[in-house]
């Protein structure tokens, strides 16, 4: 299994939207709702964020928000501030117990 | 309050074996799956392996098969992870995880802080 694609990067000014893909194939991330979104700060540990591709996690901001079309799931964080500066995965479910993650989209708030 | 707390890591020759524990509380650890995902320094998150909540079935990524063993004691609040003929590219940290049912619920609801694993000669 290839790991999902992310960008490398993505930028925002604060108060501004923006938006993370996750890109797979009809193997995962096309075969079903079961993609989820990963926060994870310098040397901590990840946070979910996103669960079943748009359902929110207990404690979360609902500035964060989770799609999924066809091959591609988004993240998008509304109303960007500096404390969601940090390093954001995707990950699906692939079948057969098998799960790929994204390779990483690193969020800098301008 | 879920914590997951890793032990067991540490520097390891090519070859060789380690032994991770992953100690739960804060929540009824016998009735939820559990799983290890592993981290290279400064690269991206990779899943390595998952246990059912009664430990009957587990599940591993290809490059670990028939290397690593996952288990679980439930009576201990404990989570294993056997790690055998240990290669360069196993060097990662390792985090304990936990799943949010019995069976699987597809997403890895809490992390420990995870454990570093260095494999080199």
């Amino acid at each position: 299994q290839s790991a999902l694609i992310q960008p490398a990067s993505v930028s925002g000014s604060p108060g501004q939207p923006i938006t993370i893909s996750c890109t797979g194939t009809s193997s995962d991330v096309g075969r079903s709702d079961l993609v989820s979104w990963y926060q994870q700060y310098p040397g901590k540990a990840p946070k979910l964020m996103i669960y079943e591709a748009s359902k929110r996690a207990s404690g979360v901001s609902d500035r964060f928000s989770g799609s999924r079309s066809g091959n591609t799931a988004s993240l998008t964080i509304s109303g960007l501030r500096a404390e969601d500066e940090a390093d954001y995965y995707c990950c699906s479910y692939a079948g057969l117990y098998i799960y790929v993650f994204g390779s990483g989209t690193k969020v800098t708030v301008l | 309050e879920v914590q997951l707390v890793e032990s067991g890591g540490g520097w390891v020759q090519p070859g060789g074996s380690l032994r991770l524990s992953c100690a739960a509380s804060g929540f009824t650890f016998g009735a939820y799956a559990m799983h290890w995902v592993r981290q290279a320094p400064g690269k991206g998150l990779e899943w390595v392996s998952s246990i059912k909540w009664n430990g009957d079935i587990v599940h591993y990524e290809d490059s670990v098969k028939g290397r690593f063993t996952i288990s679980r004691d439930n009576a201990k609040n404990s989570l294993y992870l056997q790690m055998n003929s240990l290669r360069p590219d196993d060097t990662a940290f390792y985090y304990c995880v936990k799943d949010s049912r019995g069976d699987y619920g597809y997403y890895f609801e809490y992390w420990g802080q995870g454990t570093l694993v260095t494999v080199s000669s």
